[in-house]
């Protein structure tokens, strides 16, 4: 099967500019969840959808960020405008159950790096 | 509120030593604890995870870690270090009944030394 994947692996775009993540979750996984890792800091929850629905955005920075999951396949998450603090690596993960990850476990895309300049 | 302490940023071995890595934890409920790795340039893959049941996790490529509830710690071991081993390794504990939404340390790079 194939696993998470995410496009582009490495963007770079000057502040005030916008860009947009994609997420393409691996197949019937209703659960999607995005990450984030700012450079030197820890992996933080952005938020997660079921199918298409926000779970919990509660990771969200700030109005600047915007996720969307039309018809609960693929995610996009379109910064906009970008600052720079806004670098870092974006994860993706999906995963199959009812949002409980310990039973099934998340599956992680390798990730978005996005460098503002 | 959950949070994860990973002790040592850089852990450096040589191979076939023993790794341990550690990981402490906080959490107002019982915990689900976890333990990621990252290999260059791809995603992060469970190594293992603790749910309760069996104290002493095993998982994949040797690695095992120990739940020990009156330490609040959860450290990596595996026994011989192999030079495939270096990698991040990623110390989470999942928040309350959200088990997807995990909670990371700060993550703990392992080099291997031939």
């Amino acid at each position: 099967e194939a696993g998470v994947t995410q496009f582009p692996s490495h963007s770079v775009i000057e502040k005030g500019q916008t860009v947009t993540l994609r997420c393409d979750p691996i197949s019937g996984h209703d659960n999607l969840y995005w990450y984030r890792r700012v450079m030197g800091k820890e992996i933080k929850f952005l938020l997660h959808f079921v199918k298409e629905s926000k779970q919990d955005e509660s990771g969200m920075p700030n109005n600047r960020f915007l996720a969307e999951r039309t018809g609960g396949t693929y995610s996009t998450l379109k910064v906009q405008p970008a600052e720079l603090e806004d670098s870092g690596v974006y994860f993706c993960a999906s995963s199959q159950d009812g949002g409980h990850g310990y039973n099934s476990p998340l599956h992680f895309g390798n990730g978005t790096r996005l460098t503002v300049t | 509120a959950q949070s994860v302490t990973q002790l040592g940023s850089h852990v450096s071995v040589s191979e076939g030593a023993l790794v341990l890595l550690r990981c402490n934890y906080s959490s107002s409920v019982p915990p689900y604890l976890f333990w990621y790795v990252q290999y260059p340039n791809q995603g992060l893959q469970l190594l293992l995870k603790y749910t309760s049941a069996a104290t002493l996790v095993k998982g994949i490529n040797g690695f095992e870690a120990e739940f020990k509830k009156s330490e609040t710690s959860f450290h990596l071991t595996k026994p011989s270090a192999h030079m495939s081993d270096a990698a991040e390794y990623f110390c989470a504990v999942s928040d309350g009944n959200q088990g997807g939404k995990l909670i990371f340390g700060q993550g703990t790079e392992l080099s291997v030394k031939p």
